[in-house]
């Protein structure tokens, strides 16, 4: 029953490799965000898709990139994983893309990066 | 820009004592919303709240209680007669009307000590 959830959970990896990470809503909603928090638990917006197209994209290098097959699902690629790139990775979902709408969270995907 | 601050990085207090966690934001927009997530220490993002800047009514649910003044910019937090169950970090957040950027505080770590 879960509304958001990602996988893994927790992604140890080495410096240079590929990897994804996966999110999947089963809300209805039209739209999905990735968040990465940093070590000092500051939240800062990655990418918004509404309905399978970009509406945001946050300076983020462009080793990261989002991949949306269908409306419940953004995916989340990065290349040449760096040391910097260890984080938690947040996806959220909110029922459109209007400002009032509440972004609802999955438990994150904690990324480290030996 | 939008700036959202929470000064008090940590709060520490002891069960059934009342607890106010502080938000001051920044923006020229007048059109607005306001947010407070939870994280607790298994760590995923808990929605609690929403208001708009239009409505200036605070809100209590339960021992949580919500004051907003649009005169201070501040939309604080209160937990009346706090539990452990409460320690966690709490985050309030910003988004502005046509404008998919949710801005979010840096946290404040409430623990609560029984």
């Amino acid at each position: 029953d879960t509304a958001v959830s990602q996988t893994p959970k927790y992604l140890v990896t080495q410096m240079g490799n590929d990897k994804s990470i996966k999110c999947e809503q089963n809300l209805g909603h039209d739209t999905m965000y990735w968040y990465k928090q940093d070590s000092k638990k500051f939240l800062k917006i990655m990418f918004s898709y509404n309905n399978k197209e970009l509406i945001i994209n946050e300076t983020v290098p462009n080793r990261f990139s989002p991949k949306s097959p269908d409306k419940a699902h953004l995916n989340l690629h990065i290349n040449s994983l760096e040391l910097g790139d260890s984080a938690v990775y947040f996806c959220a979902s909110s029922q459109d893309k209007a400002a009032y709408q509440p972004q609802h969270f999955g438990d994150g995907t904690r990324l480290s990066i030996l | 820009a939008q700036k959202v601050t929470q000064a008090q990085t940590e709060i520490s207090v002891v069960e059934k004592e009342d607890v106010t966690l502080d938000c001051v934001y920044e923006t020229r927009d007048t059109t607005y919303y306001l947010f407070w997530y939870k994280q607790p220490p298994s760590g995923e993002l808990v929605f609690l709240i929403r208001r708009n800047s239009f409505d200036e009514q605070n809100e209590i649910s339960g021992r949580y209680s919500w004051n907003f003044q649009k005169s201070t910019s501040s939309f604080n937090f209160t937990i009346t007669a706090s539990q452990v169950v409460d320690s966690a970090v709490y985050f309030c957040a910003l988004r502005v009307y046509n404008n998919n950027d949710m801005r979010f505080g840096a946290g404040t770590r409430l623990t609560v000590k029984p």
